[in-house]
């Protein structure tokens, strides 16, 4: 199966600020990489697909970038509601798997 | 809007079996394929199963694989996991998921809580 490596595990960053988190694959996933978002007591929520498609309904300063083996999400200007855990997950074949996550706190 | 509910968690024995469900509305239910994914305390996320639209494939990861067991009712709009023998390392927040696509999840329940203690 892929490995997902996420990196930071913890990220500290002030609101308004920016911020990049970094996916990798052990293997060429192409372009089949997603991004949530999830907050404790809450649902994941759907980011972006396709590496640099966000997902219905999420705002512009979420975006994705990167193909085959790295990949990036970065928040733009950084709100209190943007303070979370963030995973990529593949989805180029079985099984799917996930990183183990970004914290994304506050500085 | 879609709504997906879970329910059927609990505290299972070691060896035990516990039935998930998963009752869901607001979209054409036989028209998607459904998962269920899984949180352990403090860890990340874990994808556990896939079925498609009607049933006639599955999907497991290997870490359940030969234990769970994911069907569906469309006539019910409801999805299960039977979770036979358990182990501790089952022991996790239980999601159903409707992706958008392949394996890509745009739409999660709130989960149910699966505990496997003696």
């Amino acid at each position: 199966e892929i490995v997902m490596t996420q990196s930071p595990a913890t990220l500290s960053v002030s609101p308004g600020e920016r911020a990049t988190l970094s996916c990798r694959a052990s293997q060429s996933v192409s372009s089949d990489l997603a991004w949530y978002q999830h907050k404790p007591g809450q649902a994941p929520r759907l980011l972006i697909h396709g590496a640099s498609s966000r997902a219905t309904g999420i705002a512009a300063r979420f975006s994705g970038s990167g193909s085959g083996t790295e990949f990036t999400l970065t928040i733009n200007s950084l709100q209190s509601e943007d303070f979370a855990v963030y995973y990529c997950q593949h989805y180029n074949y079985w099984p799917p798997t996930f990183g183990q996550g970004t914290k994304l706190e506050i500085k | 809007e879609v709504q997906l509910l879970e329910s059927g968690g609990g505290l299972g024995q070691p060896g035990g079996s516990l039935r998930l469900s998963c009752a869901a509305s607001g979209f054409t239910f036989s028209s998607y394929a459904l998962s269920w994914v899984r949180q352990a305390p403090g860890k990340g996320l874990e994808w556990v199963s896939t079925i498609n639209s009607i049933g006639g494939s599955t999907y497991y990861a290997d870490s359940v694989k030969g234990r769970f067991t994911i069907s569906r009712d469309n006539s019910k709009n409801t999805l299960y996991l039977q979770m036979d023998s358990l182990r501790a390392e089952d022991t996790a927040l239980y999601y159903c998921a409707k992706p958008r696509g392949a394996t890509v999840f745009d739409n999660w329940g709130q989960g149910t809580l699966v505990t496997v203690s003696s």
